[in-house]
């Protein structure tokens, strides 16, 4: 079974252009979380995403936004970009109840000059 | 505000030494507990969870936790380890009714030295 891939890799913008990350689940899997990982704040989430709907959404300004299709594969925008926005995109995917195993991607690293 | 402590930053250990990351996390009537661990330049993997019943959970790669309800602690354990096992351990907590978010420890970096 395919694990939680995610697209591109690593990406560079320049500040005040807008992004969008995607994440492709693993196959059977209808929730998907995304979190923003920096060396100062550690790991925070973003939001998460079920069955199409935000079902939770952390502390992040508008500039972050996301969806997700009905094929359960997602994508987060971020406009306007600032040096602060430099991190490290993580998505995850769980089955359906919000306490099982969450299923992590390997990233998208995230520069912005 | 709900949240997670891992009291220690960086543990350095020898190998084939035990180990102990420690984690706290603040007060609630109900949770779900996870380890999660972090290789240089890949996502996070999950080494173990508490959901329910026995307070002591075995994961992968030999480590266990055990969950102390009267001391909101969940440490990770591992008797004996290898250089492998250096990594960035995160612990994870997910409050209430678990339709909430995980909410993350800063993690600790553990180093492993021959």
């Amino acid at each position: 079974k395919a694990g939680v891939t995610q697209t591109p890799r690593y990406l560079i913008k320049t500040r005040g252009q807008q992004v969008t990350l995607s994440c492709s689940p693993i196959s059977g899997h209808r929730s998907v979380s995304w979190y923003q990982q920096t060396p100062g704040q550690g790991l925070q989430f973003l939001f998460e995403y079920f069955s199409e709907t935000q079902r939770n959404k952390g502390n992040f300004p508008g500039r972050f936004s996301g969806r997700q299709f009905s094929n359960s594969r997602s994508e987060m925008n971020v406009s306007t970009l600032e040096l602060g926005d430099s991190a490290l995109y993580l998505c995850a995917s769980s089955l359906v109840l919000a306490y099982n195993e969450q299923f992590f991607g390997p990233g998208t690293r995230l520069t912005v000059l | 505000a709900q949240s997670v402590t891992q009291l220690d930053s960086q543990v350095p250990v020898f190998e084939e030494a035990p180990v102990e990351l420690r984690c706290n996390y603040s007060s609630s009537v109900s949770v779900y507990l996870f380890w999660y661990v972090q290789y240089p330049n890949q996502g996070l993997q999950l080494l173990l969870k508490y959901l329910s019943g026995s307070t002591l959970v075995k994961g992968i790669n030999g480590f266990e936790a055990e969950f102390n309800k009267s001391q909101t602690s969940f440490h990770l354990r591992k008797p004996s380890v290898h250089i492998s096992d250096t990594a960035e351990y995160f612990c994870a907590v997910r409050y209430d009714s678990g339709n909430t978010p995980l909410v993350f420890g800063k993690g600790t970096r553990l180093s492993v030295i021959a």
